[in-house]
């Protein structure tokens, strides 16, 4: 089955700088990379995402790339705020019509913390 | 304001117990999902259940037992579960069961400890 990895697991920045986070996956037929924030005591929530047929996607101060032949993929968060602050998870899936729904393999995540 | 709702947010239970978590979504999403969340591992999907048939069984002991009874709820049945059971419980629905690619729409959670 397909493995996620992802670096780092905690990650301090200043606040206006940049962050990156960085994940691997095993399974090349993989084709859909999400990524989903998680604050503090709420629910997973979808920021971003990629599919295979493109090497970077952009919304605002937040950009995903990915490297199919390598099999990684990284976000990018640009000028970052303390609301960036948050846990980032990374995901993995084959997409297509299946029928089966949506099985994503998840990362570990990266606690982020954006500093004053 | 979220459409995926699940209760309670918050549950205690003894190993001996039976309980139930409960999902419910208003977005009209034909696909729903257990996930566990447990502190320094990735989120482990547990079940799936598209246009209401169970399509994924993540090798979940049989501890844990899930009901569909329609497509905008969601059950989680729990007996004689172990401390190692002790997790956060998050529900998710996707609008299109038949793409791989939709997106997941999650709840707050069940915050569940194992006594």
């Amino acid at each position: 089955g397909e493995n996620v990895e992802q670096h780092p697991s905690t990650l301090s920045v200043q606040e206006g700088d940049s962050a990156v986070i960085k994940c691997t996956y095993s399974d090349s037929a993989s084709n859909y990379f999400p990524w989903y924030k998680q604050e503090l005591g709420k629910r997973p929530q979808l920021i971003i995402d990629i599919r295979s047929n493109v090497g970077e996607k952009k919304d605002q101060r937040i950009a995903v790339t990915l490297n199919k032949t390598a099999k990684h993929f990284s976000l990018h968060i640009t000028e970052t705020q303390p609301e960036d602050s948050a846990v980032y998870f990374c995901a993995a899936s084959i997409a297509g019509v299946t029928g089966g729904g949506n099985k994503l393999t998840f990362g570990t995540g990266t606690q982020l913390k954006v500093e004053l | 304001e979220t459409g995926v709702t699940q209760t309670p947010r918050h549950l205690v239970m003894g190993m001996t117990n039976k309980k139930s978590l409960k999902c419910e979504q208003h977005l009209g999403h034909n696909a729903m999902y257990w996930y566990k969340q447990s502190a320094k591992k990735p989120l482990e999907l547990m079940f799936v259940y598209s246009l209401e048939e169970r399509v994924e069984n993540n090798s979940v002991p049989s501890r844990f037992s899930p009901e569909c009874p329609n497509s905008s709820h969601l059950f989680l049945h729990l007996h004689t579960l172990q401390p190692e059971d002790s997790a956060l419980y998050l529900c998710a629905s996707s609008q299109d069961a038949r793409a791989s690619d939709s997106p997941l729409h999650f709840g707050n959670g069940t915050r569940l400890t194992v006594t």
